[in-house]
């Protein structure tokens, strides 16, 4: 089946920091979709993407759909502690199933 | 802010009893699904459901797992006879078309 590969898996953020994170793929996806999950909650959608090479902001979170179509990133910018959580990029191929990425742990630094 | 809503939260059943996991999407959605995450993995598509009847299912989707839209609202996942592997949190989620909302869960232990 088709896989999402995100990266990195954890890192640490200062407050004020920019955070970057990606998913790549084999096969070609035609919606890309990014979730934030708190501990114990739901997946809470923060941006989609629908067109190769779009790039779409919502506050301080930018996101892109690569040209491809295999890939897409996720900008933070000035990050807070709120921002702390478990960030998912998801693809949509033919239908509505969502493949998931393993995740991307956003840790504060102590 | 329309919400999708699971009910329970959390629920302890032992190993061979079949459980019910109910959800209501948000109400002019079309498309329904179940995704479940098993602790500190990815979140896994089981099924997606449109126009009352099942338009996907994964291969986790066994015939052990029924859906059903029993009325206008509410959303149901059916384990018939549940398997330690089956402990998982289970997530509902409905969109209108690509954007899919997700609910806060459903905590499944089998002991």
């Amino acid at each position: 089946g088709q896989q999402l590969n995100q990266s990195p898996q954890s890192m640490f953020i200062q407050e004020g920091e920019d955070v970057s994170m990606n998913c790549t793929s084999s096969s070609i996806f035609n919606t890309w979709l990014w979730y934030k999950q708190d501990p114990g909650e739901g997946p809470v959608l923060l941006i989609a993407l629908y067109k190769a090479g779009e790039l779409t902001s919502n506050g301080r979170l930018t996101a892109q759909f690569g040209i491809t179509r295999k890939d897409s990133f996720l900008n933070i910018s000035a990050s807070i502690p709120s921002d702390v959580g478990i960030y998912f990029c998801a693809g949509q191929a033919a239908g509505n199933k969502l493949t998931f990425g393993g995740g991307t742990r956003v840790l504060v630094k102590p | 802010e329309p919400e999708v809503t699971q009910t329970p939260s959390h629920q302890v059943t032992q190993m061979g009893q079949e459980v019910i996991l109910r959800c209501v999407p948000i109400s002019n959605h079309l498309y329904f699904y179940w995704y479940r995450q098993i602790l500190g993995q990815k979140v896994e598509f089981l099924v997606s459901f449109y126009n009352n009847e099942i338009s996907e299912k994964s291969e986790i989707f066994d015939d052990q797992f029924s859906v059903e839209r029993p009325d206008g609202s509410n959303f149901t996942l059916k384990i018939r006879s549940t398997k330690l592997e089956d402990s998982a949190m289970y997530f509902c989620a409905s969109s209108s078309l690509y954007e899919q909302y997700f609910g806060p869960g459903t905590r499944l232990t089998v002991t």
